[in-house]
């Protein structure tokens, strides 16, 4: 079975600043996606940003990007120019290539952006 | 982008009452749909998968006969807790996800609160 792995339960960030939040997973499978998704205080799951294994270039979406690096089985998620509105858990989650497949999360790091 | 609705937003029943939730693809076709019940300050929990016109997948340790999961259509998935007890009080979330390779959206929530 797939496991995902964060090992940051908490991590601080000023504002204006970088940070980058941790996950590993293990899996023996070839094809699989890998996804960050953020949770504010109002419960809302939303999406990050998303990473096909098959691409070797790491996906960016404005502030957020991920170094994704396949043979360690590592996939961090950096978040530049931190803004308050950036405080929330924040999930990693892997999900198998096959149709039937489903997320597995990890047990989340909570950003915290102080001034 | 994807819009996932999920209602209610928030429950408040007496113990022994059946609650109906309701998750709804409003801009696309879910596929498959997912349940998932969030503890406070812990990750998500998947309860079970659903495919349109077939029965919901549960995940080990999941009471079918307490969570009751319907699909039947390709934009309509209800998870009914049935004779609910304070035990069941919870976050529960839906997700929806069109074909394969797509990324699952989330509905807001649901906080159910059984007296």
């Amino acid at each position: 079975a797939q496991t995902v792995t964060q090992s940051q339960p908490e991590m601080s960030v000023q504002e204006a600043e970088t940070v980058t939040l941790s996950c590993t997973y293990d899996t023996s499978e070839s094809d699989y996606y890998l996804f960050w998704y953020k949770q504010p205080p109002s419960r809302q799951m939303i999406l990050v940003i998303r990473q096909e294994a098959y691409k070797q270039q790491n996906a960016t979406e404005n502030r957020f990007s991920v170094n994704f690096q396949k043979a360690a089985k590592s996939f961090s998620l950096k978040i530049s120019d931190s803004q308050l509105g950036d405080a929330a858990m924040y999930f990693c989650a892997y999900r198998s290539g096959s149709a039937a497949s489903k997320l597995t999360f990890g047990t989340g790091t909570r950003l915290q952006v102080t001034l | 982008g994807a819009v996932v609705s999920q209602h209610p937003s928030w429950v408040i029943c007496k113990s022994g009452t059946s609650v109906k939730i309701e998750c709804r693809s409003l801009d696309f076709q879910a596929t498959t749909m997912f349940w998932y019940r969030q503890f406070p300050k812990q990750s998500l929990m998947l309860m079970a998968t659903s495919n349109e016109g077939s029965k919901a997948t549960y995940e080990q340790g999941v009471e079918k006969d307490k969570f009751l999961i319907n699909h039947a259509s390709l934009t309509l998935s209800t998870l009914t807790v049935t004779s609910a007890h304070p035990e069941d009080s919870s976050f529960y979330i839906c997700s929806a996800r069109g074909h394969r390779g797509q990324p699952q959206h989330f509905g807001d929530g649901t906080r159910l609160s059984i007296l």
